[in-house]
C-alpha cells in the first residue's frame, strides 16, 4: 500500500528565509504528488502538482516542489518566506487512472511557523 | 462561484449519541469525497461519491458511518452512535473530474467533530 512520510511535524523558519519541506513517499510505481497547504480557519488549498514530465514544479505563492524519482521524494521549496505562509502543509499521491482507490494519500502534515 | 461548504463547524457531542455532517460541493462537481484527520495522524480517505452513487466507501470505519448523497447533490455524514475516536476533523471536497489524480480536489473548511 502507499505511504507518504513527512518526516519534520513542525518547522521554524525565520521571515525572509528560505524553506524546504521534506515529503518522501512509497509506492509501487510513479504515482501522482501533491502539496496542499491548509491555513487557520480554511480548507486545504493546492499549492501544486506533479503529474509528469519536467520534475521541477511550479505552484501557486512561489512555491515549487521537485520530483526526485531515485529518493522517491516531493520536496517543497519557497525561496523567501513570508509570515502569512504560517500553516500546516501536507503531502500526498494519488494512483494514475486506471488503479487503485480513488481517494488521495496524505502525510500526516508538518506545521510551519514563522519567526519574525 | 461558492467553494465547498460544510456545516456545522464544530459540534460536540457525548458518546452515544449521533451527529450528522453536511457537505454542499461546487455546483456541477459529481465527484464528492469524504475525509477524516484524527488528531496527530495523517488525513485519511474515507469514501467518495460520483453523483449519488457511492464509488469507492473501502475508507469507512465501520457500519456506525453512513454517507449520502441523494440526488447527486449535497451529501450527509451521519455517525451513530459516536464513539470517543470518533473525534475528528471530517474533510469534504469536490472535484469535475472522476479521477483525482487527473483533477484537482477542492476541500472544504472541515468539520470537527469532538466526542465527549
Amino acid at each position: 500500500a502507499q505511504s507518504v512520510t513527512q518526516p519534520d511535524i513542525h518547522i521554524t523558519v525565520s521571515e525572509g528565509a528560505s524553506l524546504e519541506l521534506r515529503c518522501n513517499y512509497s509506492y509501487g510505481a510513479t504515482p501522482y504528488l501533491f502539496w496542499y497547504v491548509q491555513s487557520p480557519g480554511q480548507g486545504l488549498q493546492l499549492l501544486l502538482k506533479y503529474f509528469s514530465g519536467d520534475t521541477l514544479v511550479q505552484g501557486i505563492k512561489g512555491f515549487e516542489a521537485e520530483f526526485k524519482r531515485s529518493q522517491s521524494s516531493f520536496n517543497l521549496r519557497k525561496p523567501s518566506v513570508h509570515w502569512s505562509d504560517a500553516a500546516e502543509y501536507f503531502c500526498a499521491v494519488a494512483p494514475h487512472s486506471g488503479g487503485g482507490a480513488d481517494g488521495l494519500t496524505f502525510g500526516k502534515g508538518t506545521h510551519l511557523i514563522i519567526q519574525p | 462561484e461558492a467553494g465547498v461548504t460544510q456545516f456545522p463547524s464544530h459540534s460536540v457531542i457525548e458518546k452515544g449519541q449521533t451527529v450528522t455532517l453536511r457537505c454542499d460541493p461546487i455546483s456541477g462537481h459529481d465527484n464528492l469525497y469524504w475525509y477524516r484527520r484524527v488528531m496527530g495522524k495523517e488525513i485519511k480517505f474515507l469514501l467518495h461519491f460520483v453523483k449519488e452513487s457511492k464509488q469507492d466507501e473501502s475508507g469507512m470505519p465501520n457500519n456506525r458511518f453512513l454517507a449520502e448523497r441523494t440526488g447527486g447533490t449535497y451529501s450527509t455524514l451521519k455517525v451513530q452512535p459516536a464513539e470517543l475516536e470518533d473525534s475528528g476533523v471530517y474533510f469534504c471536497a469536490s472535484s469535475r473530474r472522476r479521477t483525482v489524480g487527473t483533477g484537482e480536489l477542492f476541500f472544504g473548511e472541515g468539520s470537527r467533530l469532538t466526542v465527549l
